[in-house]
């Protein structure tokens, strides 16, 4: 039972490249989410998906951009690279919605330097 | 979604069972008591959730009062691998499955398990 995975799991990239962080789920889980956790602030929700081509803004979207055209993955790219993206990095999938349990990813460390 | 307070940090023995509580005294009636765990570098985790009644599931047992203002997550049997910050937060279930408004956790408990 592979469950959620994320790849990579720690990545290092340069101020203004562009970066896509992959998200893939065994369950078949209709919704996706992707957040991001930084000391201070929490988890903050970037973007969601209800199921394959439906996607949604968080609270916090600003230069990222996600697609879904299967069920089981969501990936997440930064299409230009800033410091302020430094972060980790969590992916989530729930069976019925935000409002429900959600089942997380090991989630990827990204560095922006 | 209501408030909760949680107690910063707990310490328990190994073997022990965890007791942890949880003040949530502004629940509406339709907002579900959830309890998630991070471990240290790793993502959060679900452990259980429930409304009204006790709760068992292979990991935990919540006992929620009967005013439903608090509640007590209880791993019965804790182990090293126990030792995370665990966050109560309660939240209502919508029926189109909610918006954009992500989960947030609280400060949360910092579960100490000693060997």
């Amino acid at each position: 039972d592979a469950g959620i995975t994320q790849s990579p799991r720690y990545k290092i990239t340069e101020t203004g490249r562009q970066v896509t962080l992959m998200c893939h789920q065994t369950w078949s889980h209709s919704y996706m989410f992707w957040y991001r956790q930084d000391l201070g602030h929490g988890l903050r929700l970037i973007y969601y998906s209800a199921a394959a081509d439906i996607t949604d803004k968080g609270e916090v979207p600003d230069g990222y951009v996600v697609s879904r055209s299967k069920t089981e993955n969501f990936p997440l790219t930064l299409e230009s690279a800033t410091r302020s993206q430094t972060s980790v990095y969590f992916c989530a999938s729930s069976v019925r919605g935000i409002d429900y349990e959600q089942y997380f990813g090991p989630g990827t460390r990204l560095t922006v330097t | 979604d209501a408030k909760t307070t949680q107690p910063t940090s707990m310490d328990c023995a190994e073997g022990r069972a965890a007791n942890l509580p949880c003040n949530h005294s502004t629940i509406s009636g339709n907002e579900y008591v959830y309890w998630y765990r991070q471990i240290h570098s790793q993502g959060p985790q679900y452990i259980i959730h429930g409304l009204k009644n006790n709760e068992t599931n292979e990991m935990a047992s919540l006992i929620i009062t009967e005013d439903r203002k608090s509640s007590t997550l209880i791993l019965p049997h804790a182990t090293l691998r126990d030792t995370a910050v665990y966050y109560c937060i309660v939240r209502a279930q919508s029926s189109s499955g909610g918006g954009a408004d992500g989960l947030t956790f609280g400060k949360g408990t910092h579960l100490i398990i000693q060997p």
